[in-house]
């Protein structure tokens, strides 16, 4: 079956650019986690979803960065005014819910490049 | 959060066994013992994990210290294809709002042939 599918796989911006990064979970997981991960350096959270309700973005560094996930399955990653730290690899990954169900399913991730 | 420390990196010969040691001294008596690998140009993706017993699976075994404070993931015969980064993560094993992954910096490792 389908893995987890992120698109763009690379995306060049200007400063100042809005970006918007789609993950497609796989279908039926309920969970889905967004990560950064700066060159070098292991993913760090985001944020978090249960279906389309958003139960933990404290990882989201400024009001800048916005995730959703409408109707519980596509989620949407949107950075505003783009800055060149947000330069860095945007992974998505989604897991099942419930107990033994903690293995998360990540996407090959969207490469972001601020100019 | 409970902590791991691995080394940067280690090397390998292809077709020999590749020990990857991870020290977690703070580890909760709740908290099981995930490893991910990221090969290069991919996302992580899931090995194994293990709470007290070793665990075996097609990719590798776990063998966890008896205090639970260490543990070691072992490829049984390395490959090219094995070279990545390899991460040791403590967490619960309910799906679910808490279970964001910790990631540190891992253990990079290189497969000679």
């Amino acid at each position: 079956g389908a893995g987890v599918s992120q698109s763009p796989r690379y995306k060049v911006a200007k400063r100042g650019q809005d970006v918007a990064l789609r993950c497609d979970p796989i279908s039926g997981h309920v969970s889905l986690f967004w990560y950064q991960q700066a060159l070098g350096q292991g993913p760090e959270f985001l944020t978090y979803f249960q279906n389309e309700a958003q139960l933990d973005k404290s990882g989201l560094p400024s009001d800048r960065f916005f995730a959703e996930r409408p109707e519980g399955s596509v989620s949407t990653l949107k950075i505003q005014r783009t800055q060149q730290e947000d330069s860095a690899v945007y992974l998505c990954a989604s897991s099942l819910e419930g107990l033994g169900q903690n293995i998360q399913y990540f996407g090959a991730g969207t490469r972001l490049s601020v100019l | 959060d409970a902590k791991t420390t691995q080394p940067n990196s280690m090397e390998s010969n292809e077709e020999e066994p590749v020990h990857l040691p991870c020290n977690h001294s703070t580890i909760s008596g709740t908290d099981y013992i995930h490893w991910y690998r990221q090969l290069p140009s991919q996302g992580p993706e899931y090995v194994i994990h293990g709470l007290t017993s070793n665990v075996n699976n097609r990719m590798a075994s776990l063998a966890i210290a008896e205090d639970r404070k260490s543990s070691t993931l072992i490829l049984h015969r390395a490959t090219l294809r094995d070279a990545a980064v390899y991460y040791c993560i403590l967490g619960p094993l309910y799906g679910g709002a808490t279970n964001k992954l910790i990631f540190g910096t891992g253990t990079l490792l290189a497969v000679q042939p």
